[in-house]
């Protein structure tokens, strides 16, 4: 099962917009990740957030996170083109002794139009 | 360049042929991961390595794949007899030691693209 799905697949909008991209999660967690992938490329570390944290800012980045509910949120604000790529989250399970196996949903593809 | 390296960067194959990727890792990091990345999916774990010690594989890791990290340092996957499901990037990444600042975040490299014909 997947511990990271993000919601919407797919989202285009134009530069200087905001763009804002949600994380659902199964168990219960440690942090929760945020990555961004280019076309074709690695993924790139983003932003950690805690489990007792419910929101941190990183630079245009700002990251919510409900443990009630289960669920994360993104928010890329005066979006650029360079932001252009796909986001995945990755929730690490906090208990079964698997907490660095990050896994990944299909991430939210986020187009910005010049 | 002082970031996670994969080689190579692309590989092309014919099935049945055996192929190695090499990864090297941030070099204070013990932790070492692979994962694989299909077209439209998210990457997915493969194997963890620390130190030297496979401390975990996947069920999607079958016995045509194996991964090693002699020396704790660099890394290498090896599959044999390639299928063409196999296609697809492999990723490597690297993190601290527990209890560092960072040690929960992953640092990832390119990715090495296989195609298997």
């Amino acid at each position: 099962s997947q511990q990271g799905e993000e919601d919407p697949q797919a989202l285009s909008i134009q530069e200087g917009e905001n763009a804002t991209m949600n994380c659902s999660y199964k168990t219960s967690i440690n942090n929760l990740q945020w990555y961004r992938q280019n076309s074709g490329r690695g993924l790139v570390h983003l932003i950690l957030i805690r489990s007792n944290e419910r929101e941190k800012h990183s630079g245009r980045l700002r990251v919510t996170l409900d443990t009630s509910k289960k669920s994360s949120s993104l928010l890329i604000t005066a979006s650029r083109a360079a932001d252009t790529a796909s986001y995945f989250c990755a929730a690490p399970p906090s208990s079964g002794g698997s907490n660095y196996k990050l896994t990944f949903g299909k991430g939210t593809l986020l187009t910005v139009n010049p | 360049d002082t970031g996670v390296s994969q080689d190579p960067r692309h590989k092309i194959t014919k099935r049945g042929q055996n192929v190695t990727f090499r990864c090297d890792p941030i070099s204070e990091h013990n932790r070492l991961y692979w994962y694989r990345q299909t077209l439209g999916q998210g990457p997915e774990f493969l194997t963890y390595f620390q130190n030297e010690a496979q401390l975990e594989k996947s069920r999607l890791l079958s016995d045509r794949f194996s991964a090693e990290r002699p020396k704790g340092s660099f890394s290498t996957l090896e599959i044999q007899r390639t299928e063409q499901g196999d296609s697809a990037m492999y990723l490597c990444a690297s993190s601290a030691p527990s209890g560092s600042l960072s040690y929960n975040e992953q640092f990832f490299g390119p990715g090495t693209r296989l195609t298997v014909l």
